[in-house]
């Protein structure tokens, strides 16, 4: 089954300590990016990626690192979490970067919580 | 970007059709017009993309006017199950071919029986 999967689901940590969320998709995309949602704020991209090793900020990228090592991963990284990155954060990918078509996949998101 | 605006909230009975409005004044030649839609606690999917005049697939339809600084989404014959946040968005080629996407805070369609 063509899909996003995301882990962990839920996490609840605390303040600066480091935690990675893991990402992965199946469907061979090129394209994958992070989104953090608020309530109130919508969907706000963190990171995304055009292909591997290729990686530039969203709009919100500010306390996130992201790495791309292979196409099919895409983990976001929280190296010293604060209690302003509690959100939820879904992970999405789609096939290339630069075509008019853009249909994203979702993951199913994970809500972070951090004390 | 360009930016879009939409009604916070709307109203449905079950079996009535539905037609979201999204405004996008400041759109550009090389945008689309896309649609997700968002259940609680769950990612966004895809329903429908356009560039002009009207596109449909087997859940909804989009209206575009020849102007294109508007566009409203259709949703036929709606249930239950199609209570969710609706999201228009505009991108193209020029700013990542839409993958670098801006969801604004969306529509919250509410159906009831």
């Amino acid at each position: 089954e063509a899909q996003v999967t995301q882990n962990p689901r839920y996490l609840i940590t605390v303040t600066g300590k480091k935690l990675t969320v893991t990402c992965s998709q199946n469907m061979n995309h090129e394209y994958m990016s992070w989104y953090r949602q608020d309530p109130g704020l919508g969907l706000r991209q963190i990171y995304y990626s055009m292909n591997v090793e290729v990686t530039d900020k969203g709009d919100v990228p500010e306390g996130y690192k992201v790495s791309r090592k292979e196409k099919r991963n895409f983990p976001l990284i929280l190296e010293s979490p604060s209690p302003n990155q509690t959100s939820l954060y879904f992970c999405a990918s789609s096939l290339r970067y630069g075509s008019s078509y853009n249909e994203q996949f979702f993951g199913p998101g994970t809500r972070l919580t951090v004390l | 970007l360009a930016k879009t605006t939409q009604p916070i909230s709307m109203d449905s009975y079950e079996g009535q059709e539905v037609n979201i409005t999204c405004s996008h004044n400041n759109i550009a030649t090389n945008d689309y017009i896309t649609w997700y839609q968002q259940f609680p606690s769950q990612g966004p999917r895809f329903i429908i993309q356009g560039y002009k005049t009207k596109v449909t697939n087997e859940v909804a339809s989009l209206f575009i006017p020849a102007d294109r600084k508007s566009s409203t989404l259709s949703l036929p014959r709606v249930s239950l199950s199609d209570t969710a946040v609706y999201y228009c968005l505009v991108g193209g080629i020029l700013t990542g071919g839409g993958n670098k996407l801006t969801f604004g805070t969306g529509t919250q369609l509410k159906v009831e029986l």
